[in-house]
């Protein structure tokens, strides 16, 4: 069964200080997702990395790929309070035709002034 | 800029009633996806489609549930007979292709509580 796991799954910091939530996953993809969601509302697309060592970086958030590890990592330098939302990671299991993602569990991440 | 549509928000039924949850994906998507979140839990896959057809769907997937493409825009998922843990925020989504980049759309979400 294919397992995707994130951690941690709760993370409070202050402002200014950086941190990293890791996606661990069970199955070989070079595909992953990382998605943002507020409270109550749908989920926002961050970060699309497609290939072993892809690297992006949008503001104050860094993911990475490492798919020999089975590994993402989501970076957040000197975090800001608008950055408090819960984060999904999202493995692309699909073998041909239309996509299947599945997710993590989420980290829900809460950034004190 | 496009956007993936659902109706209705918030969707309250008693349970064994049949409910039609309804999604207008971006018009020049091609693949369309059901996703369900239980409060407080991970997103989980339901179904994709594609060119009329089911392409995919997983365990949760049962008979009770149904997709459909009435017509050039819309995209529903039919639950036939609810059940209390069936409650749950309904994500419809769409994407261009299947191919390599293939990022995924989600609309707002219905909210689906059975009673």
């Amino acid at each position: 069964e294919l397992k995707v796991e994130q951690n941690p799954l709760f993370l409070s910091m202050q402002e200014g200080k950086n941190y990293t939530i890791y996606c661990n996953y069970s199955t070989t993809s070079d595909r992953l997702y990382w998605y943002r969601q507020d409270p109550g509302k749908s989920l926002e697309s961050l970060f699309v990395l497609l290939s072993n060592g892809a690297v992006k970086q949008e503001g104050r958030l860094m993911a990475s790929l490492d798919t020999k590890a089975r590994l993402s990592t989501l970076h957040i330098t000197a975090a800001v309070h608008d950055l408090s939302a819960t984060y999904f990671c999202a493995v692309d299991v699909s073998i041909q035709g239309a996509q299947k993602l599945v997710f993590g569990q989420g980290t829900r991440l809460t950034i004190n002034p | 800029e496009p956007e993936v549509t659902q109706t209705p928000s918030h969707q309250v039924t008693q349970m064994g009633q049949e409910v039609i949850l309804r999604c207008v994906p971006i018009s020049n998507h091609l693949y369309f996806y059901w996703y369900r979140q239980i409060l407080g839990q991970k997103v989980e896959f339901l179904v994709s489609f594609y060119n009329n057809e089911i392409s995919e769907k997983s365990e949760i997937f049962d008979d009770q549930f149904s997709v459909e493409r009435p017509d050039g825009s819309n995209f529903t998922l039919k639950i036939r007979s609810t059940k209390l843990e069936d409650s749950a925020m309904y994500f419809c989504a769409s994407s261009v292709t299947a191919g390599v980049y293939n990022e995924q759309f989600f609309g707002p979400g219905t909210r689906l509580t059975v009673l």
